[in-house]
This record gives structure tokens, C-alpha cells and sequence, in this order.
């Protein structure tokens, strides 16, 4: 099984800032990485597959980057209902596996 | 445009069996991709729980195989799980979902409880 390891748990942020989350699995995946948004009382929203590439309707202040094990999703400005939970989802194999998850709070 | 709705009971008693069942609307499930079941108990983080194909093939959460069963019902356009001897821990929000795709259920709270 695949351990995703996210970081940090918990960013406090004042809109407008950029924000840098990061995921790293312990094996490489192809790229095969995908970010999920969560906002209290909803169902995740994907953002970005592939590692790279923002799903559809996903603003451009949201990008993916990385590579083999190591991911990032930046937040170029952080906007207020940008305030959420991210998680990390490798699908290079299975099980498919999350991370626990980056919450970024108003500070 | 495509749909997944998650029905069952909210409440299940301990040492019972959870039976869920989403069904697909917009798509047909004999079109391709997996199929699954993720969950999240109150407060906490996104767990994934398994899939299934339309051809049958399945993959499980080692964690939970023990217990689980996942199938597919084409006809109905629909895919069940079945997740035995339930307990406390397995209190959650169970989401049906389209492998891969983003595309989830709105999610139903199971709470277990005698």
C-alpha cells in the first residue's frame, strides 16, 4: 500500500497570500497524483489530476507540481472560499490511498 | 450530465451488516471506469474503501476485506457494498464515486449505534 504523507496539517493564512501545501508518497507515481478541496458539509472537489493538470472549472490561481514522490499544490493568492481542507490521492495503484489532509485556515 | 446518489439506511446496529447501494444516472456504468466507495468518519480524514468494474473486477481496501463486499448491478445501473459486523469506528459518511474522474456522490451519513 501506498503512504501519502501530507504537510503541513494545519496553515494559517491571510487572504491574498500564496500557499504552498505538499504531499509526498512513499513510492513514485507516475504522476498519477490528484488534489481534492473540502469544504464542511460537502463532498471533495477535485482540482487537479495528473499531478500537473487543473480539472474543469478550477480557477488558475490553483496549480499542481512535482514529480516521482513529491507534490505540491500551490494557492497562487488565496481567496476567502479557498479556506477548506486539502487532500492528496495517489491512483498509480491499489488501494487507492489519501493523505490525511492539509486544512488552511483564516489567520 | 452525470449523477451518483447514495441510499441506504442511517442506522445500523452493531455487530449488523451495512448494505449501500448509488446509483448512476447520465452515464452507464457498462461505458467504462471503476466504480467505488470512500468514507469519512465525523471530523476526520477521507478513507478509501474499494471499486468495482463493470466486469466484475473488484479491488478492496486491505484494511476492510475482510468484511466487504462490492458488486455491480448493470441492469440497474447501479453498485452496492456490503461491509459486515459493524462497529462504532465505522460511523462515517460513506461516498459513492467515478474512479479517477472527480465525480462523487453527495455522501449519507452512517451512524452505528445500538
Amino acid at each position: 500500500e501506498i503512504v501519502m504523507t501530507q504537510s503541513p496539517a494545519t496553515l494559517s493564512v491571510s487572504p491574498g497570500e500564496r500557499v504552498t501545501l505538499s504531499c509526498r508518497a512513499s513510492q513514485s507515481l507516475n504522476n498519477n497524483l490528484a488534489w481534492y478541496q473540502q469544504k464542511p458539509g460537502q463532498a471533495p472537489r477535485l482540482l487537479i489530476h495528473g499531478a500537473l493538470t487543473r480539472a474543469t472549472g478550477i480557477p488558475a490561481r490553483f496549480s499542481g507540481s512535482g514529480s516521482g514522490s513529491d507534490f505540491t499544490l500551490t494557492i497562487s493568492s488565496l481567496q476567502s472560499e479557498d479556506f477548506a481542507v486539502y487532500y492528496c490521492q495517489q491512483y498509480n495503484g491499489w488501494p487507492r490511498t489519501f493523505g490525511r489532509g492539509t486544512k488552511v485556515e483564516i489567520k | 450530465q452525470v449523477h451518483l446518489q447514495e441510499s441506504g439506511p442511517g442506522l445500523v446496529k452493531p455487530s449488523e451488516t451495512l448494505s449501500l447501494t448509488c446509483t448512476v444516472s447520465g452515464f452507464s456504468i457498462n461505458s467504462g471506469y471503476y466504480w467505488g466507495w470512500i468514507r469519512q468518519p465525523p471530523g476526520k480524514g477521507l478513507e478509501w474503501i474499494g471499486c468495482i468494474h463493470h466486469s466484475g473486477s473488484t479491488y478492496y481496501n486491505p484494511s476492510l476485506q475482510s468484511r466487504l463486499t462490492i458488486s455491480v448491478d448493470t441492469s440497474n445501473n447501479q453498485f452496492s457494498l456490503k461491509l459486515t459486523s459493524m462497529t462504532a469506528a465505522d460511523t462515517a459518511i460513506y461516498y459513492c464515486a467515478r474512479d479517477l474522474t472527480g465525480l462523487w456522490g453527495q455522501g449519507m451519513l452512517v451512524t452505528v449505534s445500538s
